[in-house]
C-alpha cells in the first residue's frame, strides 16, 4: 500500500473508445503527476499539477487529457488512442517544497493495452 | 536540458557481493537525490534520498553523494537475489524546480 491508489490496474481498449484512468493520493500532498513507461524505455513525464493547476505538459498528444479536480484526485482521460500508447501509466504525488525535498511516491500503475 | 545518466546494464553480481550503481547529473544546482527500485512489472518504490555530500546508510544500502563531481551512487551490501531489479536515479533541480529528472535506470541481477 503506497498511499497513491490507481484504478483500473489493467485496461484494454479499442482505438475508438473513451476511457479514464483515476488516481487518488492519501498523503496530503499538493502536487500530482502522470508518467508513461513503455517497455524498455525510461520514465516519461506527461503532466504535473501543483495545487490543482497544471504546471507541466511535456508535449503530450491531445488524445490524452488530464483533469485535477482537487489536490487528492487526478484523472487521465483517454480517447482515440493508438497501439503505441500501450504502456504502464504511473500516477505519483509529492509535497512541493523549495530547496531540498519533494520526494515522489508512485502508485502501482495502470497497464493500458490499446487494440 | 537537465540530464541524469545511468549505465543501463545489466550489472551482474554474485549473491553476497557489493553491488555499486552509479548516476551522474548535469545540473550543478541540483539539491535532492533519490534512488528508486523497480521490479519488473511493478511501479518504482523509494529506497533512499540524500541531500548532503558524503554517505548515508540505511541497512544494506548506502547512498554516496559528491556534488563537486556531480555524481551519486548506491551501494548494496550482501546482495540478495531479491535485490534483482532496475534501480532509478532521480535528481531535483534548484530554485524551486521540484520536478525531478529520472535516469533510464540500471538493471541489477544478483545470481545465487
Amino acid at each position: 500500500e503506497t498511499g497513491v491508489t490507481q484504478t483500473p490496474r489493467h485496461l484494454v481498449m479499442g482505438m475508438t473508445n473513451k476511457k479514464s484512468l483515476k488516481c487518488e493520493q492519501h498523503l496530503g500532498h499538493n502536487a500530482m503527476y502522470w508518467y508513461k513507461q513503455s517497455a524498455k524505455k525510461p520514465l516519461e513525464l506527461m503532466f504535473v499539477y501543483s495545487l490543482e493547476e497544471r504546471v507541466e505538459n511535456n508535449s503530450v498528444p491531445s488524445r490524452f487529457s488530464p483533469e485535477c479536480p482537487n489536490s487528492s484526485h487526478l484523472f487521465l482521460h483517454l480517447h482515440t488512442l493508438q497501439p503505441e500508447d500501450s504502456a504502464l501509466y504511473l500516477c505519483a504525488s509529492s509535497q512541493e517544497s523549495p530547496g531540498a525535498g519533494n520526494t515522489i511516491y508512485f502508485g502501482e500503475g495502470s497497464w493500458l493495452t490499446v487494440v | 536540458q537537465k540530464e541524469v545518466e545511468q549505465n543501463s546494464g545489466p550489472l551482474s553480481v554474485p549473491e553476497g557481493a557489493i553491488a555499486s550503481l552509479n548516476c551522474t547529473y548535469s545540473d550543478r544546482g541540483s539539491q535532492s537525490f533519490f534512488w528508486y527500485r523497480q521490479y519488473s512489472g511493478k511501479s518504482p518504490e523509494l529506497i533512499m534520498f540524500i541531500y548532503s555530500n558524503g554517505d548515508k546508510e540505511d541497512g544494506r544500502f548506502t547512498a554516496q553523494l559528491n556534488k563537486a563531481s556531480q555524481y551519486v551512487s548506491l551501494l548494496i551490501r550482501d546482495s540478495q537475489p531479491s535485490d534483482s531489479a532496475t534501480y532509478l536515479c532521480a535528481v531535483n533541480g534548484e530554485g524551486g524546480s521540484y520536478i525531478p529528472t529520472f535516469g533510464r535506470g540500471t538493471s541489477l541481477i544478483v545470481h545465487p
